[in-house]
Formats: structure tokens, C-alpha cells, sequence
């Protein structure tokens, strides 16, 4: 079936620095890819919906600033946290679909970011 | 809003034993209803699927029949195995909320099965 990686699969970094997590479509080139953030025992929580060579759309009360997305291309998204603090750590999930139908995105091992 | 309320776990069953995963929800529109997988250490894989009211998903040895009437969407397995141990989350798309490519998801349950 489709693969669809994630690295790093673990970061930590100090309060106030960057990180960016990549998003891979490894054998199916995604048009629409999607960034979730999960908190501990709660559910997904959709963060922004990126389509190949335009804007992300961002879910009210997401921080369009605060998490760059880019997909520069049909394999490869990425979520930058920019400046980050303590309340950004999570496990950020992506996935990606080839069509237009929601039910067959392809989901990433999640990342785990851990802000000290 | 959509939402997705499914029981918490974790949920502890000898192998061979019946399963039951429960999924309720709400919805504006007329959503179709999804059970997500998560093995350890691996991403969200989409489990089974219903499109629209009385439709049977079923998966695995997995089914879930989808209830209009009682908003339901239960996960159910007649003998479960240790490679059954998981977390499984229930989502829902709706069509009239979110253009049929949003997902909304239940807090997952973990099932873990023993010997």
C-alpha cells in the first residue's frame, strides 16, 4: 500500500528555535497532504490542509505564523515551528491522499516534539 | 460542529474473547464513518468503512454497521488475537461541513490483548 514517511520521528529542541518536520509521499505523488497535532489521550486535531504549489489552509485558531507549511512538491510537505515554546510540544501527524476522497489519506508515523 | 466520541480504553482482553469498541457522533450533514488502526511505532491505516446509513464496513474479522438512527458506528470483532493490540480511532467525514476531505476524529481507544 502507500508509504508515507515522516522525519524526524523524535526532536527536542530549546524554546525559541525552529524545527522542521518532513512530510514524504514515497511511492504515489500526493496533491492534497494534511498536518494534525495530537495531545496525550486526546483526538487528531486537523492543523492546516496543503495542496501542491499554493497556500495552506489553516484551521481556526492555528497559528498560520507560528507553523509554516510548505509543498513544494507532489512527495514532500513540511511543518516549520517557528520560535517554539513549551506549549508546542506534541506528536504532529501527516498524511496524504492521491485523490479527492478524505478515507484514503495515508498517514505518517507522526513526530514527536519534545520543547525544553 | 462534527464530533466523535468513542469509549476511553484501554481495553484488556484475553485472545479469543469478543470485542466491542464503542463510536457515537454527530454530524450536520450526512457523513461517511471510518475505523482508523495504529500498530505501535506505525501511522493511522484506515481499517473499514461506511458510506451512508446501514452500510455494513467490515475488514479482518472487523465489522461496524452504520446507525442513523442511534448515531452509531460500534467496532466489534467475534475472537480477537494478540496481533489485534492497537489503538483504534473512530472519524467521520461530512460532506456538507467539510467538503468530504476533512476528518474528524475520536480520542482512540487502545486495546490491548493477553494470552
Amino acid at each position: 500500500g502507500a508509504v508515507v514517511s515522516q522525519h524526524p520521528s523524535r526532536v527536542i529542541c530549546k524554546s525559541g528555535t525552529s524545527v522542521k518536520i518532513e512530510c514524504r509521499s514515497l511511492d504515489f505523488q500526493a496533491t492534497t497532504m494534511f498536518w494534525y497535532r495530537q495531545f496525550p489521550k486526546q483526538s487528531l486535531m486537523l492543523m492546516a490542509t496543503s495542496n501542491e504549489g499554493s497556500k495552506a489552509t489553516y484551521e481556526q485558531g492555528v497559528e498560520k505564523d507560528k507553523f509554516l507549511i510548505n509543498h513544494a512538491s507532489l512527495t514532500l510537505s513540511t511543518l516549520t515551528v517557528t520560535s517554539a515554546h513549551p506549549e508546542d510540544s506534541s506528536f504532529y501527524i501527516c498524511s496524504a491522499i492521491q485523490g479527492a476522497v478524505a478515507y484514503e489519506q495515508y498517514f505518517g508515523p507522526g513526530t514527536r516534539l519534545t520543547v525544553t | 460542529g462534527d464530533s466523535v466520541t468513542q469509549m476511553e480504553g484501554p481495553v484488556t482482553l484475553s485472545e479469543e474473547a469478543f470485542l466491542t469498541i464503542n463510536c457515537t457522533y454527530t454530524a450536520t450533514g450526512y457523513p461517511s464513518l471510518f475505523w482508523y488502526v495504529q500498530y505501535p511505532g506505525e501511522g493511522l491505516q484506515l481499517l473499514l468503512k461506511a458510506t451512508k446509513a446501514d452500510d455494513k464496513g467490515s475488514n479482518k474479522g472487523f465489522e461496524a454497521t452504520y446507525r442513523k438512527e442511534t448515531t452509531s458506528f460500534h467496532l466489534e470483532k467475534g475472537s480477537v488475537q494478540v496481533s489485534d493490540s492497537a489503538v483504534y480511532f473512530c472519524a467521520l467525514s461530512d460532506q456538507l461541513t467539510g467538503g468530504g476531505n476533512k476528518l474528524t476524529f475520536g480520542t482512540g481507544t487502545q486495546l490491548k490483548v493477553e494470552l
